[in-house]
């Protein structure tokens, strides 16, 4: 399978652990996203990575919250001392190329429940 | 920022029906991208509308920007059962690319 993988697909935690998501973007993709969706909702952008670097990061986004890329390859996010209000699914996003290209191809979601 | 509304919220039609959901925005947009998602599955990308009164059509579906670029739409002929899902709006941002999704419009298809 060549599209985008995240692991663990369900997560359960209680509340104060942390947790850390995986997500391996298609492999020639530079793009790479973070978005949390919860029930009945759009989609919420999170991070943005282009190769290594983290170049945006959203405002509604703690400081409990931390991605990475360290080889721009594939990405973690990692959320300390979670809170219920973190049940959501998480969901990595890659797209390839510079300005001109526009499609982002989605993973299946990690689901995150926050007890 | 960007924000967009999405209208209706849900919608169930019987199917052979027309559907349409409307995406406005209160700012000029640059371009708007439509995504589709099945129940329990992930946004799948459909088409990206960038000119003014741009009109795309796919089979059966058909999409519009409007000539202010403030607004659009997807239309759906005679809808079947496999059109089942949400339907967003988002449009994306020229720099870092990131989408900004709208709430979506839920399509549920009576056989």
């Amino acid at each position: 399978d060549t599209g985008v993988s995240q692991n663990p697909r369900h997560k359960i935690t209680k509340r104060g652990q942390n947790v850390t998501f995986r997500c391996d973007p298609i492999s020639e993709h530079n793009r790479l996203y973070w978005y949390r969706q919860t029930l009945g909702q759009g989609p919420e952008f999170l991070t943005y990575f282009q190769n290594e670097a983290q170049l945006e990061k959203s405002r509604l986004l703690s400081d409990r919250f931390s991605a990475e890329r360290p080889k721009g390859s594939f990405s973690t996010l990692e959320i300390q001392r979670t809170e219920q209000g973190d049940s959501a699914m998480y969901l990595c996003a890659s797209s390839f190329g510079q300005v001109s290209s526009y499609e982002q191809y989605f993973g299946p979601g990690t689901r995150l429940t926050v007890t | 920022g960007q924000q967009v509304m999405q209208i209706p919220q849900y919608q169930h039609v019987q199917e052979g029906e027309d559907f349409t959901t409307y995406c406005n925005s209160s700012t000029t947009l640059s371009n708007i991208q439509w995504y589709k998602q099945r129940p329990g599955g992930h946004p799948v990308f459909l088409i990206q509308l960038v000119k003014s009164g741009e009109v795309k059509k796919q089979k059966r579906l058909t999409f519009q920007f409007g000539e202010a670029k403030k607004n659009s739409s997807l239309h759906i002929t005679a809808t079947q059962t496999t059109d089942v899902g949400t339907y967003f709006c988002a449009p994306r941002g020229s720099n870092t690319g990131k989408l900004i999704f709208g709430q979506g419009t839920t399509l549920q298809v009576k056989p």
